[in-house]
């Protein structure tokens, strides 16, 4: 079975700009979590995906928005960046049972 | 609300040494808990996980923790590391119902010398 495979690995952006990060879930995974984990810190949530409806959000503005496709992958969106926003950030795809939570390799977003 | 408390942040250990990672969480209902581990500029793999059941869990590499309720720690252990275990160590909780999210520690970063 595939895993879970995020794109791009690295980008550089200017602060205001926009940005669109993917994450392709792992096969009979229908959730998908997005996290942020800023450099020395551990993975903060950001919001989750069931079945296309984002179903839990953490504490971040409403200018990070994600998508959930039909086929469980999934968008997160960021607009007017900030030099705070620089981070890893981590896709993780589950079951609807809550017990096994799959990791991508992240990417890597610096802004400058 | 739940939270993770990774009591150090750095743990510096000489190889074929034992060491231990000590996790506490703080949750008003019933948790699954898992320990991750994070080798420089990678994603996250799962070490390993307590669901139910024994509360002694063991990973393929050599890895224990052992769930704790009445402490309410998972602390992570191994008797021997080795250099390539040099990495960090998250560990994680979540409430256990379907469509949870898991909050983190903030790390310990294990630094295995020779």
């Amino acid at each position: 079975e595939t895993g879970v495979t995020q794109s791009p690995t690295h980008l550089i952006k200017t602060r205001g700009q926009q940005v669109t990060l993917r994450c392709s879930s792992q096969s009979g995974h229908n959730t998908v979590s997005w996290y942020q984990q800023a450099l020395g810190q551990g993975p903060q949530f950001i919001f989750q995906y069931y079945r296309e409806e984002e179903n839990g959000r953490g504490n971040f503005p409403p200018r990070f928005s994600g998508l959930q496709f039909p086929n469980y992958s999934s968008e997160l969106n960021v607009n007017a960046l900030e030099l705070d926003d620089s981070a890893l950030y981590l896709c993780a795809s589950s079951p609807s049972t809550g017990d096994g939570y799959t990791f991508g390799s992240g990417t890597r977003l610096t802004v400058v | 609300a739940q939270s993770v408390t990774q009591l150090d942040s750095q743990v510096p250990v000489f190889e074929e040494a034992p060491v231990e990672l000590r996790c506490n969480y703080s949750s008003s209902v019933s948790v699954y808990l898992f320990w991750y581990v994070q080798y420089p500029n990678q994603g996250l793999q799962l070490l390993l996980k307590y669901l139910s059941g024994s509360t002694l869990v063991e990973s393929i590499n050599g890895f224990e923790a052992e769930f704790n309720k009445s402490q309410t720690s998972f602390h992570l252990r191994k008797p021997s590391v080795h250099i390539s275990d040099t990495a960090e160590y998250f560990c994680a909780v979540s409430d256990g119902h379907g469509y949870s999210t898991l909050t983190f520690g903030k790390g310990t970063m294990l630094l295995v010398s020779p």
